[in-house]
């Protein structure tokens, strides 16, 4: 069973609106929770992050919210702009002995639409 | 330019041969990491190295093995291939394994096997 849920394959926005993409975890272990965007052909690339001890963690056009109680985190892009299109995958760690070793949820195809 | 690169871009591969996909990094990451993408899946953990010498088991680790001879280089090998191993290979690396590591990508291999 995956324990990282993004539910939505794919979500279409127009440009300057905003994006919110969500994901759903179950194990209650995770403590770090990850953004990663990937163009095709490309390696995901690092996003954002949050650490449990947060709700809301923000960067520019970017930030993730997470709620605990629910086991849900979200990403927000606004504006959003053409260039965002790319497939995000929402991702969680938490310790497991020294290496941190990520969860990833399936992906969700966002479209920014000029 | 510093990061990570992968050989080869893309292979097929007939069922039963060895396969060794090979990753190098050039940022003096400790740790490294193989995963494979597979639609609907997400990325999932094949095996992984906190360091040089040192290996360890992702969720996927069946029919796969690493060795990290040195901190640049992570190869994975397919002893015997099949094609439930057709797959899209990430490679990643971070610097240290720890909490708030951000791992970097590889391009990606693409491996069919038939």
């Amino acid at each position: 069973d995956q324990q990282v849920k993004q539910n939505s394959p794919s979500l279409s926005v127009q440009e300057g609106r905003i994006s919110i993409l969500n994901c759903d975890y179950t194990n209650s272990m995770f403590d770090y929770f990850l953004w990663y965007k990937k163009y095709p052909a490309e390696g995901p690339t690092f996003l954002i992050s949050i650490s449990s001890i947060k709700d809301k963690n923000e960067d520019g056009r970017f930030t993730v919210f997470l709620n605990k109680s629910a086991k849900h985190l979200s990403l927000h892009i606004v504006p959003s702009q053409p260039g965002d299109s790319a497939v995000y995958f929402c991702a969680a760690s938490g310790s497991s002995g020294s290496a941190r070793q990520l969860t990833f949820g399936s992906g969700t195809q966002l479209t920014v639409l000029p | 330019i510093a990061g990570i690169t992968q050989a080869p871009t893309s292979q097929i591969l007939a069922a039963g041969r060895r396969m060794t996909l090979r990753c190098t990094q050039d940022m003096r990451h400790n740790a490294m990491y193989w995963y494979r993408q597979d639609l609907g899946l997400g990325l999932r953990l094949i095996h992984y190295s906190n360091t040089a010498g040192t290996t360890g088991k992702g969720e996927v680790p069946d029919g796969y093995s690493v060795s990290r001879a040195n901190t640049d280089d992570f190869p994975l090998t397919l002893a015997s291939a099949v094609p439930s191993q057709t797959s899209v290979y990430f490679c990643a690396s971070s610097r240290s394994g720890g909490r708030t590591d951000t791992q970097y990508f590889g391009p990606g291999t693409r491996l069919t096997v038939l």
